[in-house]
């Protein structure tokens, strides 16, 4: 069974950059969750795609979107980088999309915005 | 809004001493409470989750829904319990998790 996998694992990027980061899903799920996490601070969710749709968001600008593709992976972009951008980006997916089911974490990507 | 509160940053205990990692949420329905742990050099992990009342690698956490708290707890520390702790809830059916920032427990030889 492959696990969940990100990359690239770091990147530099400067303000104003756009950025794609990507993940593959474990072997068998169909639901994929990001989460931003910020030195010093817990994982915050972004969105999530379910079955290619997004399935949900949180307290994130427009400027941040996802896609999914018809082998459950996915793909975060982030447009116009701010330094406030700078953080762990993790990948989570799942069986299902109810919520009920047990997340599994990618290894992450650490995005530094200068 | 629903938050999460770890109120310490750091624990360190001795092996053998017991030890409570604090949960406090605010949310005012039925939520669903998790322990995620990140071990060194590994990623993050479900430890267990309250609906399954499990006691996993020894550690325990009740759900008190008078004092909003979810504590993690095992009465004999070891060594490679050393690892961050990340306290999260679920509301219902809603897919999205809210962490606390986590405590980093050290368990001293």
């Amino acid at each position: 069974e492959t696990g969940v996998t990100q990359s690239p694992t770091h990147l530099i990027k400067t303000r104003g950059q756009q950025v794609t980061l990507r993940c593959s899903s474990q072997s068998g799920h169909n639901t994929v969750s990001w989460y931003q996490q910020a030195l010093g601070q817990g994982p915050q969710f972004i969105f999530q795609y379910y079955r290619e749709e997004e399935n949900g968001r949180g307290n994130f600008p427009p400027r941040f979107s996802g896609l999914q593709f018809p082998n459950y992976s996915s793909e975060l972009n982030v447009n116009a980088l701010e330094l406030d951008d700078s953080a762990l980006y993790l990948c989570a997916s799942s069986r299902g999309g109810q919520g009920n089911e047990k997340l599994f974490f990618g290894s992450g990507t650490q995005l530094s915005v200068l | 809004a629903q938050r999460v509160t770890q109120p310490e940053k750091l624990l360190s205990v001795f092996k053998g001493a017991p030890v409570e990692l604090k949960c406090n949420y605010s949310y005012s329905g039925s939520p669903e409470l998790f322990w995620y742990v990140q071990y060194s050099r590994q990623r993050l992990q479900l430890l267990l989750r309250h609906i399954s009342r499990e006691s996993i690698k020894g550690f325990t956490a009740d759900l008190n829904k008078g004092e909003t708290s979810f504590h993690l707890k095992k009465p004999f520390a070891q060594e490679e319990d050393s690892a961050m702790y990340y306290c999260a809830l679920k509301r219902g059916s809603n897919y999205k998790l809210t962490f606390g920032k986590g405590t980093l427990l050290t368990v001293n030889p």
